[in-house]
């Protein structure tokens, strides 16, 4: 049963620290998603890849957040330094793309990193 | 950029239809999806619809598209305490889906 995993599944941090998260997509998916979820907000997405490489940063803070991907089987999301705002459920995403348009795809959700910072 | 809204909340009681509703600014998507999120969990794909169908139905869930009016809807018969979830509607004509603001329904015995 193959899954997204996710680590760690909570963490309650101090402001001013640095918070790294990790993701493992599904093997053989070659898209990888970064979401967060809050109330007010909803669903952002922050950061996607495909292929390893970085296709859109649009929705994510710059000066604070970086995403990366070092290999096929581990995406990361850092945070540095964390604010009191970064607290949030932060999801990763894989799936499967041929880079088409007009295809059916779908994303498979790990079971997201539940970040609280004080 | 697209837009997807969807109501914020619905609760229903156990045994009605729920109907949740998704309306959309652009109509380029081939699918648009219905993502389920139970509590704790992340998103999973419920079902989905091809835009050339108007109506799809998959046991006690139907999907309603509606183009011209870019209204998208997933009906849930025989609601069950079970179906308590937060739903999104998700649309997109590649790899990266627009997801709406997702509806929270509530099933009360």
């Amino acid at each position: 049963d193959a899954r997204v995993t996710q680590t760690p599944r909570h963490k309650v941090t101090e402001m001013g620290q640095e918070v790294t998260m990790r993701c493992q997509p599904i093997l053989g998916h070659n898209t990888v998603f970064w979401y967060r979820q809050t109330m007010m907000q909803g669903l952002e997405l922050l950061a996607y890849f495909r292929n390893r490489a970085p296709l859109d940063d649009s929705g994510m803070p710059k000066d604070r957040f970086s995403a990366e991907m070092p290999d096929a089987t581990l995406a990361t999301l850092k945070i540095q330094p964390s604010e009191p705002r970064d607290s949030a459920v932060y999801f990763c995403a894989s799936g499967l793309s041929t880079s088409g348009r007009g295809l059916f795809y779908e994303q498979y959700f790990g079971p997201g990193t539940r970040l609280t910072v004080t | 950029g697209e837009d997807v809204e969807q109501s914020l909340f619905l609760s229903v009681r156990e045994g009605d239809s729920s109907v949740i509703n998704c309306t959309y600014t652009d109509s380029s998507s081939t699918y648009l999806y219905w993502y389920k999120q139970e509590p704790g969990a992340g998103l999973q794909l419920l079902t989905y619809i091809f835009s050339n169908m108007d109506m799809k139905q998959d046991q006690r869930l139907t999907v309603l598209l509606n183009k011209k009016d870019k209204h998208l809807s997933l009906r849930i018969a025989d609601t069950q305490t079970g179906d308590s979830a937060i739903y999104f509607c998700a649309l997109g004509d590649t790899d990266k889906l627009i997801f709406g603001t997702g509806t929270r329904l509530q099933v009360f015995p």
